[in-house]
């Protein structure tokens, strides 16, 4: 039974415009959220992460969003750019990270 | 900078070889992980340790073993390597406990096995 979902296994956006990235999860007792981001050939590298007592977290180009009560997190990325192309993985973790299957963003010039 | 390395990028082995993947950090960090990727599964735990000697089962431990003899180094073993076990093996580590900032991990390139 699958914990942790990306609905979405692609997307395709312009460059410019808005990337948003969703994940949804089961267990209420996670308490910590992640988002990783995983280049071809290369390990997946860390992004942004948020805790169960915020509901957003912004870094530059990177927001994460909270939803609790609907146990749902997303990943916005404004602008978009070529170089963020890659497959994007949630993580969610109480004491060790479940992760999600990944959606792959390609973001076209 | 944190480097997690691992033994080799890509291998090709035989149905019922016996297989290590070696992953080797420099953090100083307690947790180490061996996740497999598969496409449309994501990331799934195999094995994590969170100290020398130490291991706990994954989510998905059958057909596999880890060895922890130095805190830098995590190894995967396959007793015996069976088609289903073709795959990309990602090694990760972390600090140990769970407040905030301590729970990122950090990932090597990966391995992808091969197995004939």
């Amino acid at each position: 039974d699958q914990q942790v979902k990306q609905n979405s296994p692609s997307l395709s956006v312009q460059e410019g415009r808005i990337s948003i990235l969703n994940c949804d999860y089961t267990n209420s007792m996670f308490d910590y959220f992640l988002w990783y981001k995983k280049y071809p050939a290369e390990g997946p590298t860390f992004l942004i992460s948020i805790s169960s007592i915020k509901d957003k977290n912004e870094d530059g180009r990177f927001t994460v969003f909270l939803n609790k009560s609907a146990k749902h997190l997303s990943l916005h990325i404004v602008p978009s750019q070529p170089g963020d192309s890659a497959v994007y993985f949630c993580a969610v973790g109480f004491q060790k990270l479940v992760f999600g299957t990944g959606t792959r963003l390609l973001v076209s010039p | 900078d944190v480097k997690v390395t691992q033994s080799s990028r890509y291998l090709v082995k035989r149905t019922g070889e016996k297989v290590f993947l070696e992953c080797v950090q420099d953090m100083d960090h307690e947790n180490m992980f061996w996740y497999r990727q598969d496409p449309g599964l994501g990331l799934r735990l195999i094995y994590f340790s969170y100290d020398v000697k130490m291991k706990e089962k994954g989510d998905i431990p059958e057909g596999y073993s880890v060895s922890r003899e130095k805190k830098e180094r995590f190894s995967l073993i396959l007793e015996s390597a069976s088609t289903n076990q073709t795959s990309m093996y990602l090694c990760a580590s972390s600090f140990q406990g769970w407040e905030a900032g301590l729970h990122e991990q950090y990932f090597g390139p990966g391995t992808r096995l091969t197995v004939t």
